[in-house]
């Protein structure tokens, strides 16, 4: 079973930019056609995706947070990051980061669930 | 709409079958999954697919679509069982993978 684990500081300034790692361990991140996701859970509320990449760099971002997600994917490592710019308290969150989204297929991306999950990291946005 | 609804509280009593629901109109095009969550824990896939259940998951669990609304059945739950639900599937339309808000479900 993939493993994975999230990195990154708790801690991020408001209008700063967020940055998060996650390492795929026991498994590459160049494995399959999986593709690799970020999730993200405000404190007591629901999950949220962010966006989804593949190893090729392809990747696809949910639309209320495309215009600051980035995501990166460094296949020598068997990693992938996120970063979010522009932070405000709003952002503040529980950070997934998950295998899974899509995977690719002959149509381009097609769904598959997030079948395995990092366990998880808090990111606070105060000054 | 990429919206998934699901209702926000159920109850069931302990070893009763319990059905919750996710209804969306990207349903009728793509299929569920399903996420069990426990406080300060990862969620957990549990259910995939038509009706399949990761290794380690409980035949208790079940799922099923029927047109624009996917269903997670626990047969004869446990106190376990108690925690929140979550729905998961994909705009193909706007490339967007959406989760519905979640169910909590408490065992009486």
């Amino acid at each position: 079973q993939v493993q994975l684990l999230e990195s990154g500081p708790g801690l991020v300034k408001p209008s700063q930019t967020l940055s998060l790692t996650c390492t795929v361990s026991v498994g590459s991140i160049t494995s399959g056609a999986y593709y690799w996701s970020w999730i993200r859970q405000r404190p007591g509320k629901g999950l949220d995706w962010i966006g989804s990449i593949h190893y090729s760099g392809s990747a696809f971002y949910n639309a209320s947070l495309r215009s600051r997600a980035s995501l990166s994917v460094d296949t020598s490592k068997s990693q992938f990051s996120l970063k979010l710019t522009a932070v405000t308290a709003a952002d503040t969150a529980v950070y997934y980061c998950a295998r899974g989204g899509a995977y690719d297929c002959s149509r381009g991306a097609c769904y598959t669930p997030f079948d395995s999950w990092g366990q998880g990291t808090l990111v606070s946005v105060s000054s | 709409s990429s919206e998934l609804t699901q209702d926000p509280a159920v109850s069931v009593a302990l070893g009763q079958t319990v059905r919750l629901t996710c209804q969306g109109d990207i349903l009728r095009s793509e299929s569920a999954s399903w996420y069990q969550q426990k406080p300060g824990q990862a969620p957990l896939l549990v259910i995939y697919g038509r009706n399949n259940r990761p290794s380690g998951i409980p035949d208790r669990f079940s799922g099923s679509t029927s047109g624009d609304t996917a269903s997670l059945t626990i047969s004869g739950a446990q106190a376990d069982d108690e925690a929140d639900y979550y729905c998961n599937s994909r705009d193909n339309n706007e490339n967007h993978v959406v989760f519905g808000g979640g169910t909590k479900l408490t065992v009486l």
